[in-house]
């Protein structure tokens, strides 16, 4: 069975830092493209950064972009995103998606049950 | 970027209704669209993906058709589990971008 588990999450003060992880179990985690995707309460779903299989590649949301870093353990089956310089606006559930590598659209076929960041003084 | 639009952005159905959700992209996607369902509280979950093939495990009163800029999500029976939002998301291009969603509400 397919799970991916997040953690990390928690209250920070703003321009602070916090690491989440998302430890996958139940596929070749080393095969797959992963996902960050966020919602901040009561809005909608916001995609934040990808990662490919090898972690040789990334990219960004333009609201992220140089205060974020994503990246993969493939030996521990985990992801991370690295939030520094946080933000009031940061402040969602953030959500690890692995991206299905059978269809060619890549959807996002599995997500983790989210944790919740909180940005505020 | 590619902006999604979905529309409604709410609507009230009743148990047994066909609804219709169209989302919109801002240039051409060829059949790069997906869809997704979200309950409260919950993960969003794949219904729909290259815009009209439907996930396993997804019943089949779900159904996605269009191509290029114009995709439609049909519930062919509305049914209580369905009360929920959905959501639109292009792979076309990075930064994958979704639509603002539809939430499916009890009329």
């Amino acid at each position: 069975e397919v799970q991916l588990v997040e953690s990390g999450g928690g209250l920070v003060q703003p321009g602070g830092s916090l690491r989440l992880s998302c430890a996958a179990s139940g596929f070749t985690f080393s095969s797959y493209w992963m996902h960050w995707v966020r919602q901040a309460p009561g809005k909608g779903l916001v995609w934040v950064s990808r990662i490919n299989s090898d972690g040789s590649s990334t990219s960004y949301a333009d609201s992220v972009k140089g205060r974020f870093t994503i990246s993969r353990d493939n030996a521990k089956n985990t992801l991370y995103l690295q939030m520094n310089s946080l933000r009031a606006e940061d402040t969602a559930v953030y959500y690890c998606a692995r991206a299905s590598t059978a269809i060619r659209s890549r959807p996002f076929d599995y997500w983790g049950q989210g944790t919740l960041v909180t940005v505020s003084s | 970027d590619i902006q999604m639009t979905q529309s409604p952005s709410s609507l009230s159905a009743s148990v047994g209704d066909r609804v219709t959700i169209t989302c919109r992209a801002s240039q051409s996607l060829s059949s790069y669209l997906n869809w997704y369902q979200q309950k409260p509280g919950k993960a969003p979950n794949l219904l729909i993906y290259v815009a009209s093939s439907l996930q396993s495990g997804v019943p089949s009163r779900f159904s996605g058709s269009g191509s290029g800029t114009d995709f439609t999500l049909t519930i062919s029976s509305l049914q209580p589990e369905d009360f929920a939002s959905y959501y639109c998301q292009q792979s076309y291009s990075t930064p994958w971008t979704f639509g603002q969603g539809t939430k499916v509400e009890i009329k």
